[in-house]
């Protein structure tokens, strides 16, 4: 079954303390991406990856980190989190570079930093 | 500042009427656009998507229909279904980067 997935679904830390989300797909996608989802505001890309080795930033990187060592998966990662990036994640890949073919996304990753 | 703007929160409609879904944009660059459906606890999942180059899509019961010069797109969903209760994203593209607006809350009613 094709499918991009995500881990953990849900996860609640503290201010500072590194943590990783994890995200696979198994469609032999090029691209990933990362979004945050906040009420009133959509969803907004964080980062995205045109292939192995190439990522850029989205619309809103601070505080993130991401690497794309292998073509299936692209962790999400935050190094010190802080209380303002509490949001649901969600990962997605597509098969073109360009965003105008289909994106699959993940569950999705609750995160609540207190 | 959001590129992609969605301006009604909700929207109700009752099942075998249609459903008119907007979208405003900003950025005359954005080359396609996408609309996607949620359900709570899962991801989004893509429903329609339009060229700049065209100015309607059609699949089955959902019509895309794209205005260039007044930057807005609509999503036309005849006839609503109970099952279409979700919320819809609108989304634009440009290079690899895709905006998204807000969402819209579709309930269909009995």
């Amino acid at each position: 079954e094709a499918q991009v997935t995500q881990n953990p679904r849900y996860l609640i830390t503290v201010t500072g303390k590194k943590l990783t989300v994890t995200c696979s797909q198994n469609m032999n996608h090029e691209y990933m991406s990362w979004y945050r989802q906040d009420p009133g505001l959509g969803l907004r890309q964080i980062y995205y990856s045109m292939n192995v080795e190439v990522t850029d930033k989205g619309d809103v990187p601070e505080g993130y980190k991401v690497s794309r060592k292998e073509k299936r998966n692209f962790p999400l990662i935050l190094e010190s989190p802080s209380p303002n990036q509490t949001s649901l994640y969600f990962c997605a890949s597509s098969l073109g570079a360009r965003e105008d073919t289909e994106a699959f996304f993940g569950q999705g990753t609750r995160l609540t930093v207190v | 500042d959001q590129q992609v703007k969605q301006n009604s929160p909700s929207l109700s409609v009752q099942e075998g009427r249609i459903s008119i879904l907007n979208c405003d944009y900003t950025n005359s660059m954005f080359d396609y656009f996408l609309w996607y459906k949620k359900y709570p606890a899962e991801g989004p999942t893509f429903l329609i998507s339009i060229s700049s180059i065209k100015d309607k899509n059609e699949d089955g019961r959902f019509t895309v229909f794209l205005n260039k010069s007044a930057k807005h797109l609509s999503l036309h969903i005849v006839p609503s279904q109970p099952g279409d209760s979700a919320v819809y994203f609108c989304a634009a593209s440009v290079g690899y980067k895709l905006s998204f607006g807000a969402g819209t809350t579709v309930t269909v009613r009995a």
